[in-house]
């Protein structure tokens, strides 16, 4: 069985610092791994994704995670925070079919000016 | 703009009705995948469809049902609608059915509002 958790429902950072939201997956494999952002009244835009090659993986817009397969971890991150960053982030892990698709329950994230 | 569409934006109907949810796949992308994002559940995938023909079902339930046309529209039918079936439903295409190199495009999302 696949799931995937993040961490903080919530995170609040200020405008030039670095973010982190956290993501755990738990997987019986070897899973596909996905990070996408939801704007207000907007659909998900895809960030980046894991799928077995170089464990840690640049997005769009500054942001990157590391798959850490020991700590079934993959945080995103990005180095200064800007206020576009605004939105709903989840993480997604994904199996051998569509039907394994899990989202994770999304991190708010805001920026402080 | 990711150049999935999906009509209507917004959707207001009583318990018991039915209605129905179109998107229209990024041209040359032969997936479809259906969504629904509620407060209580989050976002939960319903179905897929690749080239006219159902390819993966998740939390869908009996009430619901959809299908991809020879144009490769796709049509979200939900019926006997329920309090709780007001949600936001999304749908996403791929240019392929599964594997290391898809990634899904979403639309914009249908906001539907059962009173």
């Amino acid at each position: 069985a696949q799931s995937v958790t993040q961490l903080d429902s919530h995170v609040s950072v200020s405008e030039g610092t670095p973010v982190l939201l956290r993501c755990n997956y738990s997987s019986s494999y070897s899973p596909s791994l996905f990070w996408y952002v939801q704007h207000p009244n907007k659909g998900l835009q895809l960030l980046l994704k894991y799928t077995s090659a170089a464990t840690l993986v640049k997005g769009i817009n500054g942001f990157e995670a590391e798959f850490k397969k020991s700590e079934t971890s993959f945080h995103l991150t990005k180095p200064s925070a800007h206020m576009s960053d605004a939105a709903e982030y989840f993480c997604v892990v994904r199996g051998s079919s569509a039907s394994k698709i899990i989202f994770g329950s999304g991190t708010r994230l805001s920026i402080r000016p | 703009d990711s150049g999935v569409t999906q009509t209507p934006k917004h959707l207001i109907t009583a318990t018991g009705q039915r209605v129905t949810l179109r998107c229209s796949p990024r041209s040359g992308d032969l997936s479809v995948y259906w969504y629904q994002q509620s407060l209580d559940q989050g976002l939960q995938f319903l179905i897929q469809y690749y080239n006219g023909e159902e390819r993966a079902k998740g939390n869908i339930l009996e009430r619901f049902s959809a299908q991809q046309f020879p144009d490769l529209h796709s049509e979200l039918n939900l019926s006997s609608l329920e309090l709780g079936d007001s949600a936001l439903y999304f749908c996403a295409s791929s240019s392929r059915t599964s594997g290391d190199q898809e990634t899904q495009y979403f639309g914009p999302g249908t906001r539907l509002l059962v009173l």
